[in-house]
């Protein structure tokens, strides 16, 4: 069965830092790798989908790389800003495009 | 842009009422999901759907039932609500290739 984690649970960080949040999985025949931000009491918001076939997706201020083969991939956050405080999860989609969904990592940024 | 509409924000229900949560999808996707959330568990799959008029069971189905008679549409129905089932729902829909959207959540309370 597949199992997602992400590290750090926490994360807490000043205005500006560039930060890297991780996630693993432990079946690596997976599909695509997609990364959501949830906002508290909301829905989640997409960031980045990885497709199968590729290795990172850049969308202004966020990377996000995948290796299949070692069950990783990482969230960076360049320059980060109090706005993206959030709880971000990492989500690996399996057979019929299923989402098993990582444990997610609460990130505080302090003005 | 994608919109995925939950029909209510906020819903208290009392236990053994039968409980419907619509969810309706503006861009012709053919995967729909229903999750719940719960603090310390994560997200957690209920119920999905690939084709109108197909459902498959998730990791938690018991205690729940769905309906997609059209493509855009995908109900979560609690056939007798208990306390136990008081969680944020999230709908989502993607196409077959991946690239998940979700609602902006439902947030039951069962008393």
């Amino acid at each position: 069965k597949q199992e997602v984690t992400q590290i750090p649970a926490a994360l807490s960080v000043p205005e500006g830092e560039n930060l890297v949040l991780n996630c693993s999985f432990t079946d690596s025949a997976i599909y695509n790798l997609q990364w959501f931000r949830q906002d508290p009491g909301k829905g989640l918001t997409s960031l980045l989908l990885i497709q199968s076939s590729q290795r990172e997706q850049t969308s202004g201020r966020l990377n996000a790389s995948l290796d299949k083969s070692s069950g990783r991939s990482t969230l960076y956050i360049a320059a980060s800003q109090p706005g993206d405080s959030a709880t971000y999860l990492c989500a690996v989609y399996t057979g019929f495009q299923k989402l098993v969904f990582g444990t997610g990592t609460r990130l505080l940024v302090s003005p | 842009d994608v919109k995925v509409t939950q029909s209510s924000r906020y819903l208290v229900k009392r236990t053994g009422e039968k409980v419907f949560l619509e969810c309706v999808q503006d861009m012709d996707h053919e995967n729909m999901f229903w999750y719940r959330q719960d603090p310390g568990l994560g997200l957690r799959l209920i119920y999905f759907s690939y084709d109108v008029k197909m459902k498959e069971k998730g990791d938690i189905p018991e205690g729940y039932s769905v309906s997609r008679e059209k493509k855009e549409r995908f109900s979560l129905i609690l056939e007798s609500a208990s306390t136990n089932q008081t969680s944020m729902y999230l709908c989502a829909s993607s196409w077959r290739t991946g690239g998940a959207f979700f609602g902006q959540g439902t947030r039951l309370t069962v008393v």
